[in-house]
C-alpha cells in the first residue's frame, strides 16, 4: 500500500519569503515520489520527481525538494516566493511496480504581497 | 510536442445524453489515463491504459467507457450520468512504469443537469 499525507491545506507567506510544503509518504517498498502544481481551472503540471538518484531534487520555478527516508518526508521549498507561485500543490506517490499515482490532498499555496 | 491535448474545454449535458470526452499526445508516451477531480479534491484515478490495453480500472461505473484507439489517442464515453458526475476531467500520459511523471492536459469542465 502507499499513501502521501499532506500537512497543511492552507499555506500563506509574504512574497519573498520561504515557501515550505510538506509531504509525508508511506510505502512498503521503496517510493518514487512527485511533486505538481496545479493553477486555477488547469490540468497539473509536474515540478519535480525523486526517483533515487539524488535525495536532493531540484525542479522547475526555483522549487527543491528533499527526500529523507528515516522521515519519510519529501518537503518542498522554493528560497523566495512570488505572486505566480500561488496555486495548489500535490505531492504524490508511486510504488510497486504499480501503474498508478497516488496524490495527497493538496496544499493551497497564498502569496501575500 | 510536449502536450496533451483534451477537448472539449467544457461540455455541458443532459443526463440522457450521450457524449464523449477526447485526448491526444504526440510524446510517444504508451501509458495514458483518465482522472476525475472534483472541487478542492485531489485528482481520483478511473482508467489507466498501457500500451493500448486497459490495465486499471479503478470500479468506475459503467456510465462511462474508456477506448484507446491508438497509442496517441484515448477517449472516455459518457451516457446517462448524474449530476455528481460533473466535475473537471483530467487526461494524462506517461512512459510506462512507475518512476515516471505524468503529462496532464488543461481538463474537460463537465457539468451534467
Amino acid at each position: 500500500a502507499q499513501s502521501v499525507t499532506q500537512l497543511g491545506s492552507h499555506v500563506s507567506v509574504s512574497e519573498g519569503a520561504l515557501v515550505l510544503l510538506r509531504c509525508n509518504y508511506s510505502s512498503s517498498v521503496p517510493p518514487y515520489l512527485f511533486w505538481y502544481v496545479q493553477y486555477p481551472n488547469q490540468g497539473l503540471q509536474l515540478l519535480l520527481k525523486y526517483t533515487s538518484a539524488a535525495t536532493l531534487v531540484k525542479g522547475i520555478n526555483g522549487f527543491e525538494a528533499e527526500f529523507k527516508k528515516s522521515e519519510t518526508s519529501f518537503h518542498l521549498t522554493k528560497p523566495s516566493a512570488h505572486m505566480r507561485d500561488a496555486a495548489e500543490y500535490f505531492c504524490a506517490v508511486s510504488s510497486g511496480g504499480y501503474q498508478k499515482v497516488t496524490f495527497g490532498t493538496g496544499t493551497k499555496l497564498q502569496v501575500i504581497p | 510536442d510536449t502536450e496533451v491535448t483534451q477537448t472539449p474545454k467544457h461540455l455541458v449535458m443532459g443526463m440522457t445524453n450521450k457524449k464523449s470526452l477526447k485526448c491526444e499526445q504526440h510524446m510517444g508516451h504508451r501509458a495514458m489515463y483518465w482522472y476525475k477531480q472534483k472541487a478542492k479534491k485531489p485528482p481520483e484515478l478511473m482508467f489507466v491504459y498501457s500500451y493500448e490495453k486497459l490495465s486499471i480500472n479503478e470500479s468506475v461505473p459503467s456510465r462511462f467507457s474508456p477506448e484507446c484507439p491508438n497509442s496517441s489517442l484515448l477517449n472516455l464515453h459518457l451516457h446517462a450520468l448524474q449530476p455528481e458526475d460533473s466535475a473537471l476531467y483530467l487526461c494524462a500520459s506517461s512512459q510506462v512504469g512507475t518512476a515516471y511523471g505524468y503529462t496532464f492536459g488543461s481538463g474537460t469542465r463537465l457539468t451534467v443537469v
